[in-house]
């Protein structure tokens, strides 16, 4: 079966320090799917990334990154030089092909000014 | 300006009351879906529409009903609520059902008490 586990279920840190969000999954699927997406205050999430599993490099776009190991089945995020609109809460979600997206229970990042 | 508009973003009812609550979106996709979100629980996917067609319905209890008139509109009527039904309830599109393949567009959500 799928799972999402975010095991950070709250964490603080001081503008400018970065800071890395984990995601871990369990998955039968051979292809699925991976995203992270960020939930401001207003309520909306809003996509960041998707990654398939046949595609481990990583990825950065700007000051966030993605950190994919098969290995250990995490896709963990990074977000460096953290600025105070980056607190959010962030959640990591798994689909395999064909398969509703399966969330994980948000890790919420305060930024401190 | 939001791709995916939901009203109200607050409503309080009463367990007797029947309310519904609306979404639009704007941004040409075929499918939609409610979510739940509850207080430190994930995000349960409620609905599936595609191309006005429910696709998928996860074991929802029947005080919500679902309709969806077009690809556009996506609606929620609420009835007999429960208080542990208190929570937010987001709305999102996709260009297709294939989620995994797409990413999703949320709405900002309509908060929801029931007294």
């Amino acid at each position: 079966a799928q799972k999402v586990t975010q095991a950070q279920t709250e964490i603080s840190v001081v503008e400018k320090e970065d800071v890395t969000l984990d995601c871990v999954y369990e998955t039968r699927d051979t292809t699925y799917y991976l995203f992270w997406y960020k939930q401001p205050p207003s309520g909306e999430l809003v996509f960041l990334i998707r990654r398939n599993s046949f595609d481990e490099q990583n990825e950065i776009s700007g000051r966030y990154s993605w950190n994919f190991q098969k290995s250990t089945s995490s896709f963990n995020f990074t977000i460096t030089a953290s600025q105070v609109v980056d607190s959010a809460v962030y959640f990591c979600a798994l689909s395999e092909v064909d398969d509703k997206i399966i969330f994980g229970k948000g890790t919420r990042l305060h930024i401190l000014p | 300006e939001t791709g995916v508009t939901q009203t109200p973003r607050h409503l309080v009812m009463g367990m007797t009351n029947k309310k519904s609550l609306k979404c639009e979106q704007h941004l040409g996709h075929n499918a939609m879906y409610w979510y739940k979100q509850s207080a430190k629980k994930p995000l349960e996917l409620m609905f599936v529409y595609n191309f006005k067609e429910q696709t998928e319905n996860n074991s929802v209890p029947s005080r919500f009903s679902p309709e969806c008139p077009n690809s556009s509109h996506l609606f929620l009527h609420l009835h007999t609520l429960q208080p542990e039904d208190s929570a937010l309830y987001l709305c999102a599109s996709s260009q297709k059902r294939e989620a995994a393949i797409g990413e999703l567009f949320f709405g900002e959500g309509s908060r929801l008490t029931v007294l």
